[in-house]
């Protein structure tokens, strides 16, 4: 059981747009900032997201995250078959001073 | 160049220990935390625990406190994770990650070693 939670899947046509979700509480969400990772099959995982919103140097700008209170979600536009992969969000828990990460989301582009 | 590269994974038995390296170029650990962060097979992505040097702290996550030991020798630029009374529930690929941005914003990661707890 995952401290942060995500939907399990998610999936939209090519071209189209996507949110995935990240619910978690003030101990983690609440209080500190959200990142995003892709991990493609048989891949280490991929920093799309820092700081809630901002993208490091090389991502799209069709990924784009944001963060309101408890939740944090990743939009993903223009939809690619290359976007195929899981996507996990990840903070820190000031509370229990430990990293805790989503149960992740497969996206399925259909 | 920024690259981390983990060794040190294999194959162990219940209740033994192993040692994991992560060898830095590129980068300083007295500049970065550092974490460990694993999957299990056809499993998401579970936080470990981190060492920052530069602030002196370290910390664990439940599942392994007490059994899991967080170093490094900065001569050498490697950090290690040596985990002991294994279970076979700590099989999975481990990482060796830099937290770039705040809050476990984990820009660098190493290619991952798998460690298989199997009798």
């Amino acid at each position: 059981q995952s401290v942060l939670t995500q939907p399990p899947s998610v999936s939209a046509a090519p071209g189209q747009k996507v949110t995935i979700s990240c619910s978690g509480s003030g101990s983690n969400i609440g209080n500190n900032f959200v990142s995003w990772y892709q991990q493609l099959p048989g891949t280490a995982p991929r920093l799309l997201i820092y700081d809630n919103n901002k993208r490091p140097s090389g991502i799209p700008d069709r990924f784009s995250g944001s963060k309101s209170g408890t939740s944090a979600t990743l939009g993903i536009t223009g939809l690619q078959t290359g976007d195929e992969a899981d996507y996990y969000c990840g903070t820190w828990d000031g509370s229990l001073s430990v990293g805790v990460f989503g149960g992740g989301t497969t996206l399925t582009v259909l | 160049q920024v690259q981390l590269v983990e060794s040190g994974g294999g194959v162990v038995q219940p209740g033994r220990s192993l040692r994991l390296s992560c060898v830095a170029s590129g980068l300083s650990f007295s500049r970065y935390p550092i974490h460990w962060v694993r999957q299990a097979p056809g499993k998401g992505l579970e936080w470990v625990a981190v060492y920052s040097y530069g602030r002196g702290y370290k910390h664990y996550a439940d599942s392994v406190k007490g059994r899991f030991t967080i170093s490094s020798d900065n001569s050498k630029n490697t950090m290690y994770l040596q985990m002991g009374g294994l279970r076979t529930e700590d099989t999975a690929v481990y990482y060796c990650v830099r937290e770039w941005s705040r809050d476990c914003g984990f820009d660098y990661w190493g290619q991952g070693a798998l460690v298989t707890v199997s009798s």
